[in-house]
């Protein structure tokens, strides 16, 4: 029973490339959560999607930066034109249902380092 | 502004000693406090408090929450070198289904 599968585990990238981040959730779970961990801070929400609907982006960059689930494959974050101030631990939960019963799923995350 | 606050930051003990780490929040509205572990990888689940004075427990492990003066205690007894990771205080406000994460409290056990 796999959980929460990121990839890349590391990326590296220069300033103004894009970078695109994946997440398969665990197998039956609809809903996906984005969060950034900037060193010695803790998780800050990004967003919040459901299969093909973006619920909540509140936490999200108002430029550069846009989140997907389709309907089928895995979740993507995609950060277009990358500033050094981007790098950051990206995680990615899912959760069986739309309100958490606080058992959010993590996975690995996603280290984005930005020359 | 919602806010999860925790302390110590940062936290050296040795193994065996009884470690208390602190969690204060204000959110306007409130529905439960969590509790994860993170080692190196992903943040695993430890507690949801949802009630004041209902000591949770797993192990060596132990939380309890105060909904009066807003905040939680997680307890670490018989402290061990597989305890040291830092440990994520999180409050899910029944709002926008956003759960606010604290800065964590970085627990280091000697042996």
């Amino acid at each position: 029973n796999a959980g929460v599968m990121q990839n890349p585990r590391h990326l590296v990238r220069r300033r103004g490339q894009e970078a695109r981040l994946r997440c398969s959730p665990m197998k039956g779970h609809s809903h996906v959560y984005w969060y950034r961990q900037l060193p010695e801070e803790g998780l800050k929400f990004m967003v919040y999607l459901q299969k093909e609907n973006i619920i909540d982006e509140s936490g999200m960059p108002k430029e550069r930066f846009s989140a997907e689930f389709p309907k089928e494959g895995p979740s993507i974050l995609r950060i277009q034109q990358v500033v050094r101030g981007d790098s950051a631990a990206y995680f990615c939960a899912s959760s069986p249902t739309g309100y958490p019963t606080g058992e959010l799923f993590f996975g690995e995350g996603s280290r984005l380092t930005v020359l | 502004e919602d806010k999860v606050v925790q302390s110590p930051l940062s936290l050296v003990v040795h193994e065996g000693d009884t470690v208390t780490l602190n969690c204060s929040y204000e959110v306007t509205n409130f529905r439960s406090l969590l509790w994860y572990k993170q080692e190196k990888k992903a943040p695993t689940f430890l507690f949801m408090l949802t009630s004041s004075g209902i000591e949770k427990k797993s192990g060596r492990l132990s939380s309890i929450l105060d909904k009066k003066e807003l905040f939680s205690i997680l307890n670490i007894t018989a402290t061990q070198t597989g305890d040291s990771a830092v440990y994520l205080c999180a409050v899910d406000p029944n709002r926008d289904d956003k759960i606010i994460f604290g800065k964590g409290t970085r627990l280091h056990i000697l042996p």
